[in-house]
């Protein structure tokens, strides 16, 4: 299995400032046919279904501020969020869709100051 | 308007059954893998299940592996989760996802399961 290692578990930023958060898998998610990661990150606001961010390690989901951005390859990602905004709170997530099982970080829970 | 809408959650003693559905409305069912992902109380995202287009292959992770059993029916545009032999730590809120090569694109509002005696 995939294993997902996701840091920091936790961060408070005040609105304005940029915050990144890391994933790392402990096998290379480049799948060598396309040349691309199979690395998604989603964000989950309080009481809400999650919802996917970012595909493919780095394309924005259709609706998605352009303040986020996913970058890295292989095995280390990195999900920037640039002059965070209140609506910003939540917990974000990142899932390797490599192979099954399909496994996910443990999350980053984003607070703003 | 894509629509997965749950149901069939509730409280379950340790060891009985309880059957998950999905009506998914607004896409072309049959056309897409489908997911369950579940979320214990206070804790992060696991994946639970997921079916082929036809429902010929089925995945599980080895925590759910000969108890848990996805489903689905294309011509009603439903998704199920049959889970046996529940335990305490199946005690969750179940989520179904349309599930495409690169992520889970779209996912119902969740039902609760509770395990408990």
């Amino acid at each position: 299995d995939i294993v997902m290692t996701q840091s920091p578990s936790s961060l408070a930023v005040s609105a304005g400032e940029t915050v990144t958060i890391n994933c790392k898998s402990s096998q290379s998610l480049l799948s060598s046919g396309n040349q691309k990661n199979y690395l998604a990150w989603y964000q989950q606001k309080p009481g809400q279904s999650p919802k996917l961010l970012i595909y493919l390690a780095s394309t924005r989901e259709s609706g998605v501020p352009d303040r986020f951005i996913g970058s890295g390859s292989g095995t280390d990602f990195t999900l920037t969020i640039s002059s965070v905004q209140a609506e910003d709170l939540a917990d974000y997530y990142c899932q390797q869709h490599y192979s099954y099982p399909l496994t996910f970080g443990s999350g980053t829970k984003l607070e703003i100051k | 308007e894509v629509q997965l809408v749950e149901s069939g959650g509730g409280l379950v003693q340790p060891g009985r059954s309880l059957k998950l559905s999905c009506a998914a409305s607004g896409f072309t069912f049959s056309n897409y893998y489908m997911a369950w992902v579940r979320q214990a109380p206070k804790k992060g995202l696991e994946w639970v299940a997921t079916i082929s287009t036809s429902g010929s292959r089925t995945y599980y992770p080895d925590s759910v592996k000969g108890r848990f059993t996805i489903s689905r029916d294309n011509a009603k545009s439903s998704l199920y989760l049959q889970m046996n032999s529940l335990k305490s730590e199946d005690t969750a809120t179940y989520y179904c996802a349309r599930e495409v090569y690169y992520g889970l694109f779209y996912w119902g509002q969740g039902v609760m399961v509770t395990v408990s005696s």
